[in-house]
């Protein structure tokens, strides 16, 4: 079954880059079926997906994260990355990994999870 | 842009009982589109139903999703201790308030 883990640090400072990397183990990054996704959630509040990466680096973002943020993919080291600039204190959460498994004609589904990781933007 | 919300946004229950969890569409989606997630304090989501109906990997069948067009629903037909945890529903990218369920 696939694993997944963020890694990252924890605390960002205001108007620089959040990165983050999620390592993919126990599975095939290169599955034509599945994306690759980050998910956010603020302290309290609900899930937020920012963005979903392919193995051929295919690319579909929300739009609120668009203009800051940029998903890549290493197949060969099974990682897939984020990167946010500009952070502000809205930032600030617990940022999941996940596989995202398409179904033709039937939607599209978060199969897999890492753990999360809390970044806070703070100075 | 669908934008899915859920209701009620806590549902207090005892263990035994039924909890029907409601997520309502926009606009109409495809009627096998749904997904429901639940995640427990500190804990990742988890994937429950996809495809409106079909139970995820090793997801008891106490949990059951239905709907159609606007209107969707997740049953827990006798809530076990360890489903006390807050409901997410999902399409696409989209994903609802959430539900609390509580003892």
């Amino acid at each position: 079954q696939l694993q997944l883990q963020e890694s990252g640090p924890g605390l960002v400072k205001p108007s620089e880059t959040l990165s983050l990397t999620c390592t993919v183990s126990g599975g095939f990054i290169t599955g034509s079926d599945y994306y690759w996704v980050w998910v956010r959630q603020a302290p309290g509040q609900g899930l937020e997906w920012i963005g979903s990466i392919n193995y051929s680096g295919h690319t579909y973002y929300n739009d609120f994260i668009k203009g800051r943020g940029t998903l890549s993919i290493d197949t060969s080291k099974s990682q897939f990355s984020l990167k946010v600039t500009s952070v502000t204190a809205a930032d600030t959460g617990v940022y999941y990994c996940a596989s995202l498994i398409r179904m033709a004609g039937r939607g599209n589904f978060f199969d897999y999870w890492g753990q999360g990781t809390l970044v806070t933007a703070s100075s | 842009e669908i934008v899915l919300t859920q209701s009620p946004g806590t549902l207090s229950l005892s263990p035994g009982e039924r909890a029907t969890l409601s997520c309502r569409a926009s606009q109409t989606i495809g009627s096998s589109s749904l997904g429901w997630y639940q995640q427990k304090p500190g804990q990742a989501p988890r994937l429950l139903i996809y495809t409106t109906s079909t139970r995820a990997t090793g997801v008891p069948d106490r949990f059951s999703g239905s709907g159609s067009g606007t209107d969707f629903t997740l049953t827990i037909s006798g809530l076990e201790p360890e489903d006390f945890a807050v409901y997410y529903c999902q399409y696409f990218g989209s994903f609802g308030p959430g539900t609390k369920v509580d003892i």
